[in-house]
């Protein structure tokens, strides 16, 4: 299966910049994806194929990468961004996840 | 407006079995390949398989780490998919998604609040 590898967590200030990262085992062409997942509540989907904003996310959001390598920035960080945040590819099967950054707020 | 709502799950002892449920609504069912996903308290969530569409003759694909124990189905008159769930483990206790993708690349723009089953004597 391919192997998602994240960061644990991250600590930023409301207003900052932070690139949460995603690398693969293998490559994923742009079929990768990012979803948000507050406590308690289901995943939401944030980035599509690797770059592509899905209806209603803030424009805050943004994601790049192809291949191995993938990153999902926040800019400006707001307090309800708080929340662990997944990537997933499809390029491969079985579908897979990574194990999730939290990104808590100073 | 697309809403997916699981049920059917709760506690079963090691070796049991348990179905579980999704209603579908706000889109033709019919349409759009289905997927369970599951996610430990605290882990990653785990893409478990998939039910093709009407066009693709409702065949299914599974994740290996389930197949031969999991079975996905789905009942078009009534807009409902199943998953039925047999031998379960200790390491099958999860919360279960039913999730919908608009197209065929393999990414879930909807999720249902999901259903906890818990495997423990």
């Amino acid at each position: 299966d391919t192997v998602l590898t994240q960061s644990p967590a991250l600590a930023v200030s409301p207003g900052e910049r932070v690139t949460i990262s995603c690398r693969a085992s293998e490559s994923v062409s742009t079929l990768m994806h990012w979803y948000q997942q507050k406590p308690g509540q289901q995943p939401t989907l944030l980035i599509y194929l690797a770059s592509n904003l899905e209806s209603g996310v803030p424009a805050r959001f943004s994601g790049s990468g192809s291949g191995t390598d993938f990153t999902l920035t926040i800019d400006p960080v707001e307090a309800d961004d708080t929340a662990t945040y997944y990537c997933q590819q499809s390029w491969n099967d079985p579908w897979t996840f990574g194990g999730g950054t939290k990104l808590e707020l100073k | 407006e697309v809403k997916l709502l699981e049920s059917g799950g709760g506690l079963v002892q090691p070796g049991g079995s348990m179905r579980l449920s999704c209603a579908a609504s706000g889109f033709t069912f019919t349409d759009f390949y289905m997927n369970w996903i599951r996610q430990p308290a605290g882990k990653a969530p785990e893409w478990l398989g998939f039910i093709r569409n009407k066009a693709n003759g409702y065949t299914t694909e599974y994740n290996p780490s389930v197949k031969g124990r999991f079975t996905i189905s789905r009942d078009n008159t009534q807009n409902m998919l199943y998953l039925q769930m047999n031998t379960l483990r200790a390491e099958d206790t999860a919360t279960y998604y039913c999730t919908m993708g608009i197209t065929t690349y393999w990414y879930f723009d909807f999720w249902g609040p999901g259903t906890m089953v818990t495997v423990s004597s």
